[in-house]
C-alpha cells in the first residue's frame, strides 16, 4: 500500500524568500505524484503533477517538483513566495495499479512581509 | 466543462443524528468518486471511493456509509452521528479512463456535531 509523509506541519517564510516543502513517499509499484493547493475553507487545487519522463515537473504559480526515486521524495520548491501563496499544501500519491489517491497530512506554508 | 457539487457547504447536527451529503458531477461520464474527511490539523483521509455505479469501496470502518445511485452522484451517509465526526469533507472525481487519477475537488461541507 502506498502511503505519504509530510515530514513539516508549518514553514514560516519570509515574502520573496525561497521555500521548499518535502514530499517523500512509500510504494511498492510505480507512482503517479501530484502537490494540491488548498486555500482556506475551499476544496484542493492541482499545482503539478508527475506522470513519467523529465524527473523536473513545472507548475502554475511558479511552483515546481523534483521527483527523485532512488530517495522517494517529491519535494516542492519555489525560488521566491508571495503573501498570496499562504495556504496548505498537499502531496498525493496514486499508483498504477489503482484508482486511490492518498494524501499526505499537509503542510501549511505561511507567508510573512 | 466538468463541473462539481457539493452541499451543503456548512451543516451542524446533533449528536445521533442522520447524516446525508451529497455530490454531483457533470460533464463527464463513468468518473471515479472519492470521498474524504479533512479533520482539523489533519491531512485528508480517503473514506470511500467508487470506480462504478453501486460500486463503493471503504477504506476505514466507521460509523459512516456512501452509495452511487446514478453514475455522477455520490452520497456520503450516516445514521447516527458521533462527536468524532466533525470535520471538513470533501467530494472528488477522476476521470474513469485514465489511471493518471488527477482529482478534482468540491468546495467541500464543514460538518459540525454537536
Amino acid at each position: 500500500a502506498q502511503s505519504v509523509t509530510q515530514l513539516d506541519s508549518q514553514v514560516p517564510v519570509f515574502e520573496e524568500a525561497p521555500v521548499e516543502l518535502r514530499c517523500n513517499y512509500s510504494s511498492s509499484v510505480s507512482v503517479y505524484l501530484f502537490w494540491y493547493v488548498q486555500y482556506p475553507n475551499q476544496g484542493l487545487q492541482l499545482l503539478l503533477k508527475y506522470l513519467s519522463g523529465s524527473t523536473l515537473v513545472k507548475g502554475i504559480n511558479g511552483f515546481e517538483a523534483e521527483f527523485n526515486k532512488s530517495q522517494t521524495s517529491f519535494h516542492l520548491r519555489k525560488p521566491s513566495v508571495h503573501i498570496s501563496d499562504t495556504a496548505e499544501y498537499f502531496c498525493a500519491v496514486s499508483d498504477h495499479s489503482s484508482y486511490k489517491l492518498i494524501f499526505g497530512s499537509g503542510t501549511r506554508l505561511l507567508v510573512r512581509p | 466543462s466538468q463541473t462539481i457539487h457539493q452541499w451543503p457547504a456548512t451543516l451542524v447536527q446533533p449528536v445521533g443524528s442522520p447524516l446525508s451529503l451529497e455530490c454531483t458531477v457533470e460533464g463527464t461520464s463513468n468518473p471515479n468518486l472519492y470521498w474524504y474527511r479533512q479533520a482539523a490539523g489533519r491531512g485528508l483521509q480517503l473514506l470511500f471511493y467508487s470506480v462504478g455505479i453501486g460500486q463503493i469501496s471503504s477504506e476505514v470502518p466507521q460509523n459512516l456509509s456512501a452509495s452511487r445511485p446514478q453514475d455522477r452522484q455520490f452520497i456520503l451517509s450516516s445514521k447516527k452521528l458521533l462527536l468524532s465526526d466533525s470535520g471538513f469533507y470533501l467530494c472528488a472525481w477522476s476521470s474513469g479512463t485514465e489511471m493518471n487519477t488527477e482529482a478534482f475537488f468540491g468546495q467541500g461541507t464543514r460538518l459540525t456535531v454537536v
